[in-house]
């Protein structure tokens, strides 16, 4: 059963600090999806990783991504207020085109 | 501008009844899946197509069916609705295996 673990799944930072959330999963991929959700809304796609070693950034995110280490990271650079939401990790294995999904990790940056 | 919607956007229904959500794509991608979110497991794959004509079950395929009569629709079908199926369910479609899947902005599915 392939496995996609998100940790911490609950997060609550000040606003200026850095944090970084991780993504750890089971099978072989080379394919890596972080989303962002707010409350009551639909995902927005965030980065597209898609190979080892890939780092993408936007503004105060940059996320990474190591295929040996089945590990991808989310690292936020001094949190704001508009940080707040849900953030998901997907994986799709390279024997298919499904995602699947980690179970999110819930932000709230605290003024 | 392309995009994807879904209806309805809220749905109340009763045990044992058949539903049918809706969810149609403007951005002529081949790739269209169905998810469910529900608190403390993401969200799960129910079924997905590559192609007209072409379905496949995901990890949460029972009690849902889905046809692809053309590219811009997949509507997914609860034959005869459970409590447990009470979640919220997006579609989503890519162009291709590489690319990042876009999401409708999802049905909130009640069922009494």
């Amino acid at each position: 059963e392939l496995k996609v673990e998100q940790n911490p799944l609950f997060l609550s930072m000040q606003e200026g600090k850095n944090y970084t959330i991780y993504c750890n999963y089971s099978t072989t991929s080379d394919r890596l999806y972080w989303y962002r959700q707010d409350p009551g809304k639909s995902l927005e796609s965030l980065f597209v990783l898609l190979s080892n070693g890939a780092v993408k950034q936007e503004g105060r995110l940059m996320a990474s991504l190591d295929t040996k280490a089945r590990l991808s990271t989310l690292h936020i650079t001094a949190a704001v207020h508009d940080l707040s939401a849900t953030y998901f990790c997907a994986v799709a294995p390279n024997t298919g085109n499904q995602f699947y999904f980690g179970t999110g990790t819930s932000l709230t940056v605290i003024p | 501008d392309a995009e994807i919607t879904q209806s309805p956007r809220h749905k109340i229904t009763e045990t044992g009844r058949q539903v049918t959500l809706a969810c149609h794509q403007t951005w002529n991608h081949n790739n269209m899946f169905w998810y469910r979110q529900d608190l403390g497991h993401g969200l799960r794959l129910i079924h997905y197509s590559y192609g007209v004509q072409d379905t496949n079950k995901g990890e949460v395929s029972d009690g849902y069916s889905v046809s692809r009569s053309n590219t811009e629709d997949l509507p997914l079908t609860l034959e005869s609705a459970a409590s447990s199926q009470t979640s919220v369910y997006f579609c989503a479609s890519s162009e291709s295996s590489f690319d990042e899947q876009y999401f409708g902005p999802g049905t909130r599915l009640t069922v009494t």
